[in-house]
């Protein structure tokens, strides 16, 4: 079946730093990738779609000076936190699509980002 | 605008037992549903969805859902529990016309004693 890798599935970062986390679609080209937030015992929380080759649009309230997303290829979307703060620290979830109709959504193992 | 309503916070059941974990929808036009699975630290995993036909859905670990439009509910359920179904359960709406978007509810924690 389809699987989506997500690197790291944790990392700790200075506060002031960018860390970069990586969603690859293995075996499936993932025409539309999506990036979630989620806090502890919450839900998920959509904060912004990726189109191969496009920009990506943002949930309103995510800063997406802050949060950037880049879906370069049919298989790689990255989201860099950059000028990361204790705040930002949280569970980052990517999924992702091939856009064939309704097959659904194929998710990433998550990374836990812990800004000290 | 479309939502799942998840109304249980957590859900305990003896193992052995049926289990039930709820899920309301709102959507305008015809709702694609979904149910993941989210074990701790861990991304979400695919236990079944709905998209049109047969109102009871079956999927992945023995878990089934089943559709009911007049009561817009989206149950997802199990015959017999097992200690290792103890995770956080999502149900999830999904509208076509809006980018394709998965929408979801706040979660149920299934607690499964042995």
């Amino acid at each position: 079946g389809a699987v989506v890798s997500q690197h790291p599935s944790w990392v700790i970062c200075k506060s002031g730093t960018s860390v970069k986390i990586e969603c690859r679609s293995l075996d499936f080209q993932a025409t539309t990738m999506f990036w979630y937030r989620q806090f502890p015992k919450q839900s998920l929380m959509l904060m912004a779609t990726s189109n191969e080759g496009s920009k990506a649009t943002y949930e309103q309230g995510v800063e997406k000076d802050k949060f950037l997303i880049n879906h370069a290829s049919l298989t790689l979307s990255t989201l860099t936190v950059t000028s990361a703060h204790p705040e930002d620290s949280s569970f980052y979830i990517c999924s992702a699509s091939s856009g064939t109709g309704v097959e659904g959504y194929t998710f990433g193992s998550g990374t836990r980002l812990t800004v000290v | 605008a479309q939502s799942v309503a998840q109304p249980e916070d957590q859900v305990n059941v003896a193992e052995g037992n049926p289990l039930t974990v709820k899920c309301t929808y709102s959507v305008s036009g015809n709702p694609y549903l979904f149910w993941y699975v989210q074990y701790p630290n861990r991304g979400l995993q695919f236990l079944l969805k709905y998209i049109t036909g047969d109102n009871l859905v079956k999927g992945s670990y023995g878990f089934e859902a089943e559709f009911n439009k007049s009561q817009t509910s989206f149950h997802l359920k199990k015959p017999s529990a097992l200690v290792s179904d103890s995770a956080l359960y999502f149900c999830a709406v999904r509208d076509i016309r809006i980018f394709q978007k998965l929408v979801f509810g706040t979660g149920t924690r299934l607690l499964v004693s042995p």
